[in-house]
């Protein structure tokens, strides 16, 4: 099956840091999304990407799906208390009709104030 | 804004009774998903939904598992028989058409015991 990694598993950062994290997969994608999840809430979408090399903004957020559609990355500018929790990336690939979304394995940010 | 509901927040039941998962999608949306989430593990699929019927299930969707859409709101999970390793947060989502990103519900915390 597919199988998405994702790269740092946790990291620690001060607020007022940016920050990155990828994910890469063992096949392509046609869309990468990000998601937040909180503890105890359910995935929040942040940024979703439809297009190989398509970089997309949301507000302190920047993410890129990569030329070849298995990776992707995420950046966070500025990094506030509020940005801590995990990060999912996850895959979808459309071949017509509906296409769930795979998740990677998480990166779990912590925000030192 | 249009979210995904889940009822309830949490539930504890005893190994061997059923229970059922509500979800209301959003609107007008047309695809619904099933994911289910270990204490922290990654995010896994169970099943998609559409037209009133399954698209596709993972292998942990065994026969202990079912869901319907019984009116034109809810999307319900049922677990016929639970077991301990079932308790998990299980999450809803939904999508407008198959290809768009899918929104989440804030999930139900399952414990059994």
């Amino acid at each position: 099956g597919q199988q998405l990694n994702q790269s740092p598993q946790s990291m620690f950062i001060q607020e007022g840091e940016d920050v990155s994290m990828n994910c890469t997969s063992s096949s392509i994608f046609n869309t990468w999304l990000w998601y937040k999840q909180d503890p105890g809430e359910g995935p929040v979408l942040l940024i979703a990407l439809y297009k190989a090399g398509e970089l997309t903004s949301n507000g302190r957020l920047t993410a890129q799906f990569g030329i070849t559609r298995k990776d992707s990355f995420l950046n966070i500018s500025a990094s506030i208390p509020s940005d801590v929790g995990i990060y999912f990336c996850a895959g979808q690939l459309g071949a017509g009709g509906y296409q769930k979304v795979t998740f990677g394995t998480g990166t779990k940010l912590q925000v030192i104030p | 804004e249009p979210e995904v509901t889940q009822t309830p927040s949490h539930q504890v039941t005893q190994m061997g009774q059923e229970v059922i998962l509500r979800c209301v999608p959003i609107s007008n949306h047309l695809y619904f998903y099933w994911y289910r989430q270990i204490l922290g593990q990654k995010v896994e699929f169970l099943v998609s939904f559409y037209n009133n019927e399954i698209s596709e299930k993972s292998e942990i969707f065994d026969d202990q598992f079912s869901v319907e859409r019984p009116d034109g709101s809810n999307f319900t999970l049922k677990i016929r028989s639970t077991k301990l390793e079932d308790s998990a947060m299980y999450l809803c989502a939904s999508s407008r058409e198959g290809l768009t990103e899918a929104f989440f519900g804030q999930g139900t915390r399952l414990t059994v015991v």
